[in-house]
């Protein structure tokens, strides 16, 4: 089976600060895509930050990054600059093949002022 | 790009009633899929369609359920008999093909079961 664990339920990050949310997945494929997703409280789920399993580098979008170890199977995601738009809940996701997404539990991501 | 845009935004019924809820996708996404999330869960796959044509269901998706998506543009998800148990979010989502190409989400239909 194929799953995906957040282990935080929330996190909490002061404004201007980094944090970093975890996710660890289970699966016996080679060749998979992860995927970060925010939704923020009452709003559509959003895109952040996507990885392939097959590329070493780790990705960035601007102040967003992931820390990839295939080995460990785990996929972080580092928020820098933390800012009051980021506070949502945050979802990591796997895609094997071209089918659906299986999703973490979230994590729900406050920034304080 | 107007998004993917879901009908209604809320809906709240009677056990035992049947509902139905649209989503229109990205007009150029051939993939769909729906999900259910409930409160403080991650999105649970149900079904996806490739054009018009269902490829995947969730064991999630019993026989109360069925979606289609005739044309291969917009989709329908209906529920007959509703039980409590089916209060949720139901999101849509669609993508280009390949796996690389990221879901893009809809506001999502929120179904509340009396």
């Amino acid at each position: 089976a194929q799953t995906v664990t957040q282990s935080q339920p929330e996190m909490s990050v002061q404004e201007a600060e980094t944090v970093t949310l975890s996710c660890t997945y289970d699966t016996s494929e080679s060749d998979y895509y992860l995927f970060w997703y925010k939704q923020p409280p009452s709003r559509q789920m959003i895109l952040v930050i996507r990885q392939e399993a097959y590329k070493q580098q780790n990705a960035t979008e601007n102040r967003f990054s992931v820390n990839f170890q295939k080995a460990a199977k785990s996929f972080s995601l580092k928020i820098s600059d933390s800012q009051l738009g980021d506070a949502a809940m945050y979802f990591c996701a796997y895609r094997v093949n071209n089918n659906d997404m299986r999703f973490g539990a979230g994590t729900r991501l406050t920034v304080k002022p | 790009d107007t998004g993917v845009s879901q009908d209604p935004r809320h809906k709240i019924t009677k056990r035992g009633q049947n509902v139905t809820f649209r989503c229109d996708p990205i007009s150029e996404h051939n993939r769909l899929y729906w999900y259910r999330q409930t409160l403080g869960q991650g999105p649970e796959f149900l079904t996806y369609f490739q054009n018009e044509a269902q490829l995947e269901k969730s064991r999630l998706l019993s026989d109360r359920f069925s979606a289609e998506r005739p044309k291969g543009s917009f989709s329908t998800l209906e529920i007959q008999r509703t039980e409590q148990g089916d209060s949720a979010m139901y999101l849509c989502a669609s993508s280009q093909d390949g796996i690389q190409q990221p879901q893009h989400f809809g506001d999502g239909t929120r179904l509340s079961i009396l």
